[in-house]
């Protein structure tokens, strides 16, 4: 089945260090993006890359990297320069003009 | 630029009772309207979407939306509540034929179903 798949499910790490989110999809998707989720604030836009080896800033990017080296990757690494990196991170991906399909999500804590 | 304004970030109903959760919009062109859902620790599904066809919008689980420019209104509503219908809703916008320009999104509604 096609799908998007984030990996892990949940994350532990220490403060200070980097960390990576995994996420893939198999659905040839163009258009990939992170949110992030915290209570009561909705979704967030972190990043979004429309095609391979092109990636924009979102709204919340500061602390944040991303990669777009093959259309079915877009890996996310939370660096130790964002501030509250606890939270629950979500990518989604969209054909051109289609809603996005998400991933089930890692949730990431950072003590 | 977009936005959404969803009004209650937490409704309760009783079960078997009219689900009503609402969603106004701001843009300043034609948009494309859409409502999500979200079970604990998961990720969002698409409950149903507005894409300038019909105005009342059936999605799946018997949730519908009526689409109302007058009132940037886009609620979103079921006849009678079930247990399973208990998650987060999120309503989005984004222009019409802007692209993979990325969704707006609501703060988001937790809806309670009381048995």
């Amino acid at each position: 089945d096609g799908g998007i798949t984030q990996s892990p499910k949940y994350l532990f790490r220490k403060e200070g260090q980097n960390v990576t989110l995994s996420c893939e999809q198999n659905l040839n998707h163009d258009a990939m993006y992170w949110y992030r989720q915290d209570p009561g604030q909705g979704l967030r836009l972190i990043y979004y890359s429309q095609i391979v080896n092109d990636f924009q800033k979102g709204d919340i990017a500061e602390g944040y990297s991303v990669s777009r080296e093959k259309k079915e990757s877009f890996p996310l690494t939370v660096t130790s320069a964002q501030k509250n990196p606890t939270a629950f991170y979500l990518c989604a991906s969209t054909p051109t003009n289609s809603p996005l399909h998400f991933g089930n999500g890692t949730r990431l804590t950072v003590t | 630029a977009q936005s959404v304004t969803q009004l209650g970030s937490h409704v309760s109903v009783s079960e078997g009772a009219l689900v009503l959760l609402r969603c106004n919009y701001s843009s300043s062109v034609p948009p494309y309207l859409f409502w999500y859902v979200q079970y604990p620790n998961q990720g969002l599904q698409l409950l149903l979407k507005y894409t300038s066809a019909a105005t009342l919008v059936k999605g799946i689980n018997g949730f519908e939306a009526e689409f109302k420019k007058s009132e940037t209104s886009f609620h979103l509503t079921k006849p009678s509540a079930h247990m399973s219908d208990a998650a987060e809703y999120f309503c989005a916008v984004i222009i019409r034929n802007s692209g993979n320009t990325p969704l707006v999104f609501g703060k988001g509604t937790r809806l309670s179903v009381i048995a």
